[in-house]
C-alpha cells in the first residue's frame, strides 16, 4: 500500500518568512495530493491539492510543487502570520488504492512574532 | 457546498458499553465514507472505507467485530464502537466522497469529529 513521509515534524519561522513542508510517497500510481490544515480540535481543512497531471499550483500565499519522477510534493506558504499556525497534513490517494487517503504524519508549524 | 455533520461531537462513556457515532452528508450524496481515528499529536488512520449498500472495508489491525460501520442510505453512515475500553480513546472523523461527481479529484470532505472519551 501507501506510505506517505512528511518532514520536518516541526517547523518555527518568523512572520514574514516563508515555510516549506515535503512529502514522499510510494506509489507511482497516486494521483491526487492535498494538503490539510487542522487546528486543535477540529476537521482537517483542505487548503490546496495538486493532480498528478500537473506540476505546480498556487493560491495566493500557498503553493505546492510536484515531481512525479521523485515521488514527492512539497507545500510552500509565503509571508507567513501568526494564524498560519497548525498542524499541516500531506496526503496521497489514487484510483489503485480505492481512492484512499494515506495521511502524512504532520508537521506543527509555529510562526512566531 | 459538500457539508459533512457529524454526531456527537463528545462523548463520554463507561468502559464496556457501546458508542455509536452518526456521519452525515448534508448537501450531496456520498457514495463513499471514510472513517479514521486520531490519537493526540498523531496523524490521521485510514480504519474503514465504506460504500453505500455494501459492507465497509477494514484496513489491516481495525476489528471489524468492534467497529461496526453501517452505510445504509447515501447520506449516512455510521461507527459503532462496541464494548469500549479506555485505549479506545481517541477523535474519531469521518469524511464523505461522491465519486461521480469529484471528476476523478478523489477529494474527501471531512466531518467535524467526534472526542470520545472512554472511562
Amino acid at each position: 500500500g501507501e506510505n506517505v513521509e512528511q518532514h520536518p515534524s516541526t517547523l518555527s519561522v518568523q512572520e514574514g518568512d516563508s515555510a516549506v513542508i515535503k512529502c514522499t510517497y510510494s506509489d507511482s500510481a497516486s494521483n491526487y495530493f492535498p494538503w490539510y490544515k487542522q487546528e486543535l480540535g477540529k476537521r482537517p481543512q483542505l487548503i490546496i491539492d495538486i493532480r498528478s497531471n500537473v506540476g505546480e499550483k498556487k493560491d495566493q500565499r500557498i503553493a505546492v510543487t510536484l515531481n512525479k519522477t521523485a515521488k514527492h510534493f512539497s507545500l510552500h506558504i509565503t509571508e507567513t502570520q501568526p494564524e498560519d499556525s497548525a498542524v499541516y497534513f500531506c496526503a496521497a490517494s489514487g484510483t489503485g488504492g480505492g481512492n484512499k487517503l494515506t495521511f502524512g504524519t504532520g508537521t506543527q508549524l509555529k510562526v512566531e512574532l | 457546498g459538500a457539508v459533512v455533520s457529524q454526531h456527537p461531537s463528545r462523548v463520554i462513556c463507561k468502559s464496556g458499553t457501546s458508542v455509536k457515532i452518526e456521519c452525515r452528508s448534508l448537501d450531496f450524496q456520498a457514495t463513499t465514507m471514510f472513517w479514521y481515528r486520531q490519537f493526540p499529536k498523531q496523524s490521521l488512520m485510514l480504519m474503514a472505507t465504506s460504500n453505500e449498500g455494501s459492507k465497509a472495508t477494514y484496513e489491516q489491525g481495525v476489528e471489524k467485530d468492534k467497529f461496526l460501520i453501517n452505510h445504509a442510505s447515501l447520506t449516512l453512515s455510521t461507527l459503532t464502537v462496541t464494548s469500549a475500553h479506555p485505549e479506545d480513546s481517541s477523535f474519531y472523523i469521518c469524511s464523505a466522497t461522491d465519486a461521480r461527481t469529484s471528476g476523478g479529484k478523489n477529494e474527501q470532505f471531512f466531518g467535524p469529529g467526534t472526542r470520545l472519551t472512554v472511562l
